[in-house]
Parts: C-alpha cells; sequence; structure tokens
C-alpha cells in the first residue's frame, strides 16, 4: 500500500509570495492533518480534515488555510509569505480518531 | 506547562544498552498515546501506539503507559546505533478534537 505522498518536495519563495502544498493520504484514510516543524518549535498541529471538512484548527495565522477534496487529497495554502514560514510541512493520514498518524516525507519550504 | 513534555536529551547510551525515553502529559482526558521516531532531516515514522495502561511491546520496543501517573514511556532494549534518533511522544486528547499533540523530542545517541 503506498504511503503519504506530498508534494512538491522542497520549494524556495520570497517573502509576500504564496504557495501551495499537496498531500495524497493513504488510500482507505479519510483524516489528512498538517503540522509545521521548526527547529526552535518542534511539531505544531495546523489543521485537520475528514470528509472534506475542517473539524480543527490549530494557533496558526488566516494566512495559513487549506482544503480537502472528495478523493481525500489535501492542499495547504500559505499566502503572504514571511521569513518566519520557513519550515518543513508533514501531511499525515489516518483512519480516524484514536488512530495513530502517518506522516508523508514533508515539504521543505524556505523563504528568502 | 506544556501539554506534552519530553527531556530534550540527548541520551547516550552504550550499544546493548537499555535506553529509557519518558514522557509526561498534561490532559487527564487523553486516550491514545504514541511513539514516533525522526532521523535527521526525515519526516516521523511511527513506533508504538498505546491505549491502555500497562505495557505493550513489539519487538526491542516497550512502551509503558500510566494513566494515573500521566506518564508514557518507551524502552529500547539493546540499543544499536541506528536506533540514534529523536524519539517524539505524541497524545490524543480524546476530546474529540482531533488532534494529536507532539513532545518536542528526546533526541537518543547510541555509542558504537
Amino acid at each position: 500500500k503506498a504511503g503519504v505522498t506530498q508534494t512538491p518536495r522542497y520549494l524556495i519563495k520570497t517573502r509576500g509570495q504564496q504557495v501551495t502544498l499537496s498531500c495524497s493520504p493513504i488510500s482507505g484514510h479519510r483524516s489528512v492533518s498538517w503540522y509545521q516543524q521548526t527547529p526552535g518549535q518542534g511539531l505544531q498541529f495546523l489543521f485537520e480534515y475528514f470528509s472534506e471538512t475542517q473539524r480543527n484548527k490549530g494557533n496558526f495565522p488566516g494566512r495559513f488555510s487549506g482544503r480537502q477534496f472528495s478523493n481525500s487529497r489535501s492542499e495547504m495554502n500559505v499566502s503572504t509569505l514571511e521569513l518566519g514560514d520557513s519550515a518543513l510541512y508533514l501531511c499525515a493520514s489516518s483512519l480516524g480518531e484514536n488512530s495513530p498518524l502517518h506522516f508523508g516525507n514533508g515539504t521543505r519550504l524556505t523563504v528568502t | 506547562q506544556k501539554e506534552v513534555e519530553q527531556n530534550s536529551g540527548p541520551l547516550s547510551v552504550p550499544e546493548g544498552a537499555i535506553a529509557s525515553l519518558n514522557c509526561t502529559y498534561s490532559d487527564r482526558g487523553s486516550q491514545s498515546f504514541f511513539w514516533y521516531r525522526q532521523y535527521s532531516g526525515k519526516s516521523p515514522e511511527l513506533i508504538m501506539s498505546i491505549y491502555s495502561n500497562g505495557d505493550k511491546e513489539d519487538g526491542r520496543f516497550t512502551a509503558q503507559l500510566n494513566k494515573a501517573s500521566q506518564y508514557v514511556s518507551l524502552l529500547i532494549r539493546d540499543s544499536q546505533p541506528s536506533d540514534s534518533a529523536t524519539y517524539l511522544c505524541a497524545v490524543n486528547k480524546g476530546d474529540s478534537s482531533y488532534k494529536l499533540i507532539f513532545g518536542s523530542g528526546t533526541r537518543l545517541l547510541v555509542r558504537p
């Protein structure tokens, strides 16, 4: 069974630009979560989607948004990029509540 | 107080020894507990899941959960240099918030 697939693997953007990251979950997994990982803050929860509905959102500004499609694939968007948005963005899928998350390889975003 | 706390380490053990990693959490209603391993530059990989008090063994790994004391631990027997990584504790709050809260991780170094 294929794992969680994230694209692209690396991105370099300039301040003020916007970026869209993509995630395809494990087949059969309807829950998709997004995390930001930085050396100083560790893994920070961004949001979680299930059946195209955002069920929970972390403490991030409105510049961070996401969506989930009917095939469970998900995208997250960051607008008006700031230097502090440089991080590893991880997508994870699961079967649902109380189930473990399975992570993709991540997208490393660098904002210059 | 952080929701999930881990000693950042590094925890240094000789090859063949038992490595003991600890994690405490603040929400008494938490129901699901997970250990992830993350190698430098890679994404987190699920090692163990534990849901009820007591021990759960899988190969060289044993997870221990004590809900009354609000801690969960991971024992790695016969530690190998390849076990050198950061170990992340993750807790599901169990309040239908649909998110895992991660500790900041403990860095483990296994000396040959």
